[in-house]
């Protein structure tokens, strides 16, 4: 099973509607991460949290909530979707290492679609 | 500021023909982390090597290897001998102590290896 798992994989929603996007892990990572890929930009990080009581806004959390609900589980949420929130959306964990040397390990994506 | 910047954005190279990635990253902290993940066309991202700043020694894994001089600010990535398996999009990411583990990511290459 992958140590990293996000769900859905893929939706497609309508303008306006809210959907919340799923990341688990096994890891037993302490810190957790959302990211969107868009073409040519990269990965820009939305959210991110060190423990479930400390989550901090990234650098493009404007639409966007996350939820921890435990060391394992951290949602991210569109309260209402628009069409440039059309991305890639990965969720990321790392452990709780000395400074910033621990690498960040990726869930497969969910690829968002805003009609 | 931190950034990184990886300014080919697309390469296309025979196989069997030798090609380098270009990372080139901003920091102010003396204490950081480079990165390279492969990105596959399914899409999942893959860690490939993690290099911390006191660290300027070579590594080379196989048909990869990197080269870091912190002379220059660079990161770069040769893959020799490419493949077609080695078709796919490269980012180069940075973090370091002043952000935690926050990483900053390139915009990424696409590498296409033409049989």
């Amino acid at each position: 099973d992958a140590d990293v798992t996000q769900t859905p994989r893929n939706r497609i929603t309508k303008t306006g509607k809210r959907i919340m996007l799923e990341c688990s892990q096994t890891k037993g990572h302490d810190r957790m991460y959302w990211y969107r890929q868009d073409p040519g930009l990269g990965l820009r990080l939305i959210y991110y949290s060190f423990d479930v009581k400390d989550i901090n806004k990234g650098e493009i959390s404007d639409g966007y909530s996350v939820s921890r609900q435990a060391q394992a589980k951290f949602s991210l949420s569109l309260e209402s979707a628009i069409p440039n929130q059309t991305a890639l959306y990965f969720c990321a964990t790392s452990d709780l290492g000395a400074g910033a040397e621990v690498e960040q390990f990726f869930g497969p994506g969910t690829r968002l679609t805003v009609l | 500021a931190q950034k990184v910047t990886q300014a080919q954005t697309e390469i296309s190279v025979v196989e069997k023909e030798d090609v380098t990635l270009d990372c080139v990253y901003e920091t102010r902290d003396t204490t950081y982390y480079l990165f390279w993940y492969k990105q596959p066309p399914s899409g999942e991202l893959v860690f490939l090597i993690r290099r911390n700043s006191f660290d300027e020694q070579n590594e080379i894994s196989g048909r990869y290897s990197w080269n870091f001089q912190k002379s220059t600010s660079s990161f770069n990535f040769t893959i020799t001998a490419s493949q077609v398996v080695d078709s796919a999009v490269y980012f180069c990411a940075l973090s370091d102590e002043n952000t935690g583990n926050q990483f900053y990511f390139g915009t990424g290459t696409s590498l296409t290896v033409i049989p």
